[in-house]
This record gives C-alpha cells, sequence and structure tokens, in this order.
C-alpha cells in the first residue's frame, strides 16, 4: 500500500462546477499536509496547509481527519486557470511524501 | 511565499559528462533540502534529503556516487549528475524548508542527455 493514495482521476468538469479530491495516508505519526499545485513542466507550488479544523482560502477548502488518516480539498466555482494537478502531501519529522496526483481539466 | 532558485533551468548535454545543478534558498535559512526528480506523467520522487554540514540521505535505489551532493551552506545544495546517460534525462526539482514547515520548489531543471 502507498504511503500517500490519492484519486486517479482525472476529473474532467465544465466551470462552476464544485469537485473535491481525496487523500489518504498510512502513517499515522504524520505530523502536517499540505495540497499543492502543479501545472505542467512546471514546479508543484504550495495552495494551502491542511488543518484539522478545517480551513479556507477562498474557493478552496481542505480538511483533514487524523481519526480516519484523510484529507481532503474542495474547490468551488471551478475556472480554467484551475487545470491542473493536485498533490497531496504528508509530512513526517520533516519529510514529505507526494501521492501520485489527481489531475482536474476544467472545460468551458 | 519563500524563495528557491534553481540553476540552470535546462541543460542538454552529452552521454558521459557531468551535470551540476545548483538549489539555493534566497530569503531564508533552509535546514533541510530535497532533491527530486520527475518523469512525465508521474509524481515526485525523493532522491535524497540533504541537511548542510553532513552527508545526504540517498532513497533507496537512489545511487550516492552517480548523484553527488554538496550541502556547503544553509542556503545552497548542488546535485551533481556524473557520467549522464540518455536514462538520466529528467526534470529535477530541488525543495527547502524549515523543519515541520511547508517546502518551497525551486523551478526544476530539465535535464536532457544526448
Amino acid at each position: 500500500r502507498k504511503e500517500v493514495e490519492q484519486d486517479p482521476g482525472p476529473f474532467n468538469v465544465p466551470e462552476g462546477a464544485t469537485v473535491a479530491f481525496n487523500c489518504t495516508y498510512s502513517n499515522s505519526a504524520s505530523q502536517s499536509f499540505f495540497w499543492y499545485r502543479q501545472d505542467c513542466r512546471k514546479e508543484p507550488k504550495l495552495l494551502m496547509s491542511v488543518y484539522s479544523s478545517g480551513n479556507e482560502d477562498g474557493r478552496f477548502t481542505a480538511q483533514l481527519n487524523r481519526a480516519s488518516q484523510y484529507i481532503s480539498l474542495l474547490i468551488r466555482d471551478s475556472k480554467l486557470s484551475d487545470s491542473a494537478t493536485y498533490l497531496c502531501v504528508v509530512n513526517v519529522q520533516g519529510k514529505s511524501t507526494f501521492g501520485d496526483g489527481t489531475t482536474l481539466t476544467v472545460k468551458p | 511565499g519563500a524563495v528557491v532558485s534553481q540553476h540552470p533551468s535546462w541543460v542538454i548535454c552529452k552521454s558521459g559528462t557531468s551535470v551540476k545543478i545548483e538549489c539555493r534558498s534566497l530569503d531564508f535559512q533552509a535546514t533541510t533540502m530535497f532533491w527530486y526528480r520527475q518523469f512525465p506523467k508521474q509524481s515526485l520522487m525523493l532522491m535524497a534529503t540533504s541537511n548542510e554540514g553532513s552527508k545526504a540521505t540517498y532513497e533507496q535505489g537512489v545511487e550516492k556516487d552517480k548523484f553527488l551532493i554538496n550541502h556547503a551552506s544553509l542556503t545552497l545544495s548542488t546535485l551533481t549528475v556524473t557520467s549522464a546517460h540518455p536514462e538520466d534525462s529528467s526534470f529535477y526539482i530541488c525543495s527547502a524548508n524549515m523543519i515541520f514547515r511547508e517546502q518551497y520548489f525551486g523551478p526544476g531543471t530539465r535535464l536532457t542527455v544526448t
């Protein structure tokens, strides 16, 4: 079993749609959690950190469930510019493990 | 967010030559730097963890004599791909962070070995 598993995707949605990505992790000692966005042929960029209390940044909402070892990312009112690969990242003792990523394509 | 630079951004070299890639954290001192490689349509694969002043920790399957890492200061780490071969062609990305904090990635180096 992979340490970090994400929805395989790809997700193809129309503009304005709401889309949710899920991620599970196997190491219960994981300490910090993040969502990154990676555009084609570019480096990953931090989208947001994920906290147990949940956090929201504009159209993006991230949630962490430590008991279930589950992380989610919700994107509301999808824009064309949201098309990218979204990476779930789990950090243990300063070392990050990346999920394989979920590709999102938002279409007009 | 913090800034990490990487140089060069792309390089083409002949088989058998060595290539050095630099990674710098520009506005913070990074306790740890990481080196990844990424093949097309695949996720990032951690190659090694670089700590200032000590030897790098390599992931299983990564040849330490082929991928030389030097972490000379809290703001600079270098990766040297020695005797490069076409199968080493990949996207190499470094990242830096302060412990338990998020990672910031360099823009990556696209290596093509002919």
